[in-house]
């Protein structure tokens, strides 16, 4: 069985800081795939990025990196930059290469960025 | 391009009572899923289909059945509403095989049973 955990339920960042939201993950598959999801307060759920457990390099898209350390089975996220509207609700999320694509999600960490 | 649409966005409920969620997408995914969100428990899978005229059970199925008579379609229903399934109800979608694709979700369902 797969199992995610975000450990953090609550931040608080100054705007413009870098934030690093922490996801360890457990499994036993040999191929997974790792994806970050940011949930604003008008519920909807936008992806951010994806890590594969094969690939060589950390994923990152704009303001957003992965900071993918395999052997710790940990997979954070880093804002940097961070901005008002990166206010949120964030989702790290595991999917196993024979699990029918099924994503395995944890708590959520709530991201609040200060003025 | 609608991408996922989720049919209501809000309901209300009285126990016992039933309804149906539907899900609807044109973006000709093969893969569907129904999930649940609750405070402090994240996203959970309900049940999930993929492809037309199948579908299996996810993490918490009890209380739920679902039905992928069309491709484009994937709808979820509850028989007899119970209180614990107050919940928001996301659908996703996604590819078979592509799995550097993430899902793709509708923009959800607030359920609330009295």
């Amino acid at each position: 069985a797969q199992k995610i955990t975000q450990t953090q339920p609550g931040m608080f960042v100054q705007e413009k800081e870098a934030v690093t939201l922490d996801c360890t993950y457990d499994t036993s598959d040999p191929s997974y795939g790792l994806f970050w999801y940011k949930q604003p307060s008008s519920g909807e759920m936008i992806f951010l990025i994806y890590q594969g457990s094969y690939d060589q390099q950390n994923a990152t898209e704009g303001r957003y990196s992965l900071n993918f350390q395999k052997a710790r089975k940990s997979a954070n996220l880093v804002i940097s930059a961070s901005q008002l509207g990166d206010s949120a609700m964030y989702f790290c999320a595991m999917r196993s290469i024979f699990g029918n694509e099924k994503l395995t999600f944890g708590t959520g960490t709530r991201l609040t960025i200060i003025p | 391009n609608a991408g996922v649409t989720q049919t209501p966005k809000f309901r209300v409920l009285k126990t016992g009572q039933s309804m149906t969620l539907l899900c609807a997408q044109d973006m000709n995914h093969e893969y569907m899923y129904w999930y649940r969100q609750d405070p402090g428990m994240g996203l959970r899978l309900i049940h999930y289909s993929v492809g037309e005229g199948t579908t299996a059970k996810g993490e918490v199925p009890d209380g739920y059945n679902v039905s992928r008579l069309k491709k484009q379609n994937f709808l979820l229903g509850l028989e007899s509403a119970a209180p614990s399934q107050t919940s928001v109800y996301f659908c996703a979608t996604g590819w078979a095989s592509d799995s550097n694709q993430p899902q793709h979700f509708g923009d959800g369902t607030r359920l609330s049973i009295l």
